[in-house]
């Protein structure tokens, strides 16, 4: 079954600490994003990345960190830089380059306390 | 800058009871709207992709159109299980990314 996976679906964490958050994909797919939701927000594009080993800053990229090493794999890290952690986190990928609907994985949500 | 306004934030309706939800974007060259389900504590489900005014599209009891500035989309006889938010997103020509609307959470009583 192709798919993106993301795991864990559930992470807890101490303020202070960084945590790395992962996303996989055997779609095929070139494009990979993170996405951060907050309640009654919509959905604020953190990195996305076109091609392996390249990616870009979205509109809230402060307090993250990404790598792109392999086509199906997009880790994202929130920092201890990121001054609201907690929230829900989205992986997206994009079939081509004429393709832009994207196809989201099932989130995980971080609590930092 | 890219903006999308969805309302109502919120709707409720007895089962059967049609509706509309609707998206309004201001983009510079529209290259695509796209609208999405998401359940709660799920990642959004890929509904429909719309690129020109006049478009529609239709899946079961959901159907999306187009035009300049707006889209619709319409939901006829509902289902309690049709109960979800849903969201809109556009992109414009220049972008490689979306850029989203903040939902209507949808939900229809038995």
């Amino acid at each position: 079954d192709g798919g993106i996976t993301q795991s864990p679906k559930y992470l807890f964490r101490k303020e202070g600490q960084n945590v790395t958050l992962s996303c996989e994909q055997n779609l095929n797919h070139d494009a990979m994003y993170w996405y951060r939701q907050d309640p009654g927000q919509g959905l604020r594009l953190i990195y996305y990345s076109q091609i392996v080993n390249d990616f870009q800053k979205g509109d809230i990229a402060e307090g993250y960190s990404v790598s792109r090493e392999k086509k199906e794999s997009f880790p994202l890290t929130v920092t201890s830089a990121q001054k609201n952690p907690t929230a829900f986190y989205l992986c997206a990928s994009r079939p081509g380059q004429t393709a832009y609907e994207q196809y989201f994985g099932p989130g995980t949500r971080l609590t930092v306390t | 800058e890219d903006q999308v306004t969805q309302s109502p934030e919120a709707l409720r309706l007895q089962e059967g009871e049609s509706s509309s939800l609707n998206c309004s974007y201001t983009v510079s060259g529209l290259r695509g709207l796209f609208w999405y389900r998401q359940d709660p504590g799920k990642g959004p489900e890929f509904l429909f992709t719309l690129y020109s005014a006049g478009e529609e599209k239709e899946k079961e009891r959901l159907k999306a159109t187009l035009t300049k500035k707006e889209s619709f989309l319409h939901i006829t006889a509902p289902k309690p299980e049709d109960s979800a938010t849903y969201l809109c997103a556009v992109r414009d020509g220049s972008a490689r990314q979306l850029t989203f609307g903040s939902g209507t959470q949808l939900t229809v009583l038995p």
